[in-house]
């Protein structure tokens, strides 16, 4: 079964800062990845997804991530941290070997807390 | 959040009662989803519904129900039968592989 681990529960950035939120991942096959970010009491927005090609995708509101196969990561990044960014990020696998109806699943981590701080 | 809606917003129950959370969609997906969020366990599927009539048990089903009559619509059922139903709610759907979530249903179980 896949898995998705956030090791981090909250990471804290000052404004202006570059951040990294973590993410590694475990699935039998080729990965199909996602990073969400939640604001409070709302549903979670999409940010950005990697299937295949370039390594580096980039996302909505300025975000990154970066697959890195070797290291079976995917971590979020965003070269200047806006207050606006603080929010709960979760990150998502889907396992490409899983087909026909009925077998579709996301596996979403426990979500890391990022706070931006002034 | 997308063209999902759930209502209502916050819910309160008694012990023992029934209730049922609305998630209606005007994506036209086939795909919907249930997940619960509790703080610190990330988000659980519940139920999945790929097309209508159709649905399969999440990884914590025990305890809910849910109905796709209707492309557009697929509620869910807490049951008396699930002991800690305290929580966030959140519908999906799905396109081409990405969900899109409703803005959630808070429930609290007095």
């Amino acid at each position: 079964a896949q898995s998705v681990a956030q090791p981090e529960d909250q990471v804290n950035v000052a404004e202006g800062n570059p951040l990294t939120v973590k993410c590694t991942y475990s699935v039998s096959g080729n990965p199909y990845l996602f990073w969400y970010v939640q604001y409070p009491n709302r549903g979670l927005q999409f940010l950005l997804k990697y299937i295949t090609g370039d390594n580096l995708v980039k996302g909505s509101y300025g975000f990154e991530a970066e697959f890195n196969k070797s290291q079976t990561s995917f971590h979020l990044k965003k070269p200047s941290a806006l207050v606006s960014d603080s929010a709960l990020y979760f990150c998502a696998v889907r396992d490409m070997r899983l087909t026909g109806a009925g077998s579709y699943q996301l596996t979403f981590g426990k979500g890391t807390k990022l706070s931006v701080i002034p | 959040d997308g063209g999902i809606t759930q209502s209502p917003k916050y819910l309160f129950r008694k012990e023992g009662q029934n209730v049922t959370l609305s998630c209606e969609q005007n994506l036209n997906h086939d795909a919907m989803y249930w997940y619960r969020q509790d703080p610190g366990q990330g988000l659980r599927l519940i139920y999945y519904s790929q097309i209508v009539n159709d649905f399969q048990k999440g990884d914590i089903a025990e305890g809910y129900s849910v109905s796709r009559e209707k492309k557009e619509s697929f509620p869910l059922t807490v049951t008396s039968a699930q002991k800690n139903p305290t929580a966030f709610y959140l519908c999906a759907s799905k396109v081409l592989g990405e969900q899109f979530f409703g803005p959630g249903t808070r429930l609290t179980v007095l």
